[in-house]
């Protein structure tokens, strides 16, 4: 059964504090491996679509990196409106979209 | 441009009262998602359509829970005699590819409570 586990639940970091969030998933036959941000209230917006080991994206602060486990969501010198929770989330071989419970990212200036 | 928009964005019914959500997708959009979000956690696939197809209604909890595309633009889930675990927030997301890795557009939500 496909299956994606992020961690910390919870992340409080310092301004500039640099960190990284973890998602391991489990799928069988990955055709996509996502990271979405989600503000209160709002619907996910998407970052970052990763397909095969070793890829890897960069956008602003964050960069995304995959291997065939695991993938990670590193934060470079995050500022206070980086807070959100991010979620992660993988499609296997049937159309359906898997997504983890999220870790929730909190900047203090 | 216009991105995806639901409404109502908030809905308080009764127990056993009917809903109706409404979806309006991304324009030229083929692919139209439907998620089950409940608080604290990662919204939960309910189902897919391509155009008008419901391709993968897997995810839909009971035979209450209903969704249709009929011209291949707007989504309307619909939920029959409403109970209290169908309290959560509804995600609507759309695509332009066919389902197969690309990114999803999402909505807003709507925000159900049954009381």
């Amino acid at each position: 059964e496909d299956q994606v586990t992020q961690s910390p639940e919870a992340l409080r970091l310092q301004e500039g504090e640099s960190s990284s969030l973890n998602c391991s998933y489990t799928v069988s036959g990955l055709r996509g491996l996502f990271w979405y941000r989600q503000d209160p209230g709002k619907g996910p917006e998407f970052l970052f679509t990763l397909y095969s080991a070793g890829e890897e994206k960069e956008k602003e602060r964050l960069k995304a990196t995959l291997t065939k486990k695991e993938s990670f969501l590193h934060i470079t010198a995050p500022k206070p409106e980086d807070s959100a929770t991010y979620l992660c989330a993988v499609m296997g071989g049937a159309s359906k979209i898997i997504f983890g419970s999220g870790t929730r990212l909190s900047i203090r200036p | 441009g216009a991105g995806v928009s639901q409404s109502p964005r908030y809905k308080v019914a009764k127990r056993g009262q009917d809903v109706a959500l409404r979806c309006d997708p991304i324009s030229g959009h083929v692919s139209l998602f439907w998620y089950q979000q409940a608080l604290g956690q990662g919204p939960e696939f309910l189902t897919y359509f391509q155009n008008e197809a419901q391709l993968d209604k897997s995810g839909l909890p009971s035979d209450r829970f209903f969704a249709e595309r009929p011209e291949g633009s707007v989504s309307t889930l619909k939920i029959q005699r409403t109970q209290q675990e169908d309290s959560a927030v509804y995600l609507c997301a759309s695509s332009s590819q066919l389902a197969g890795g690309s990114e999803q557009y999402f909505g807003p939500g709507t925000r159900l409570t049954v009381t």
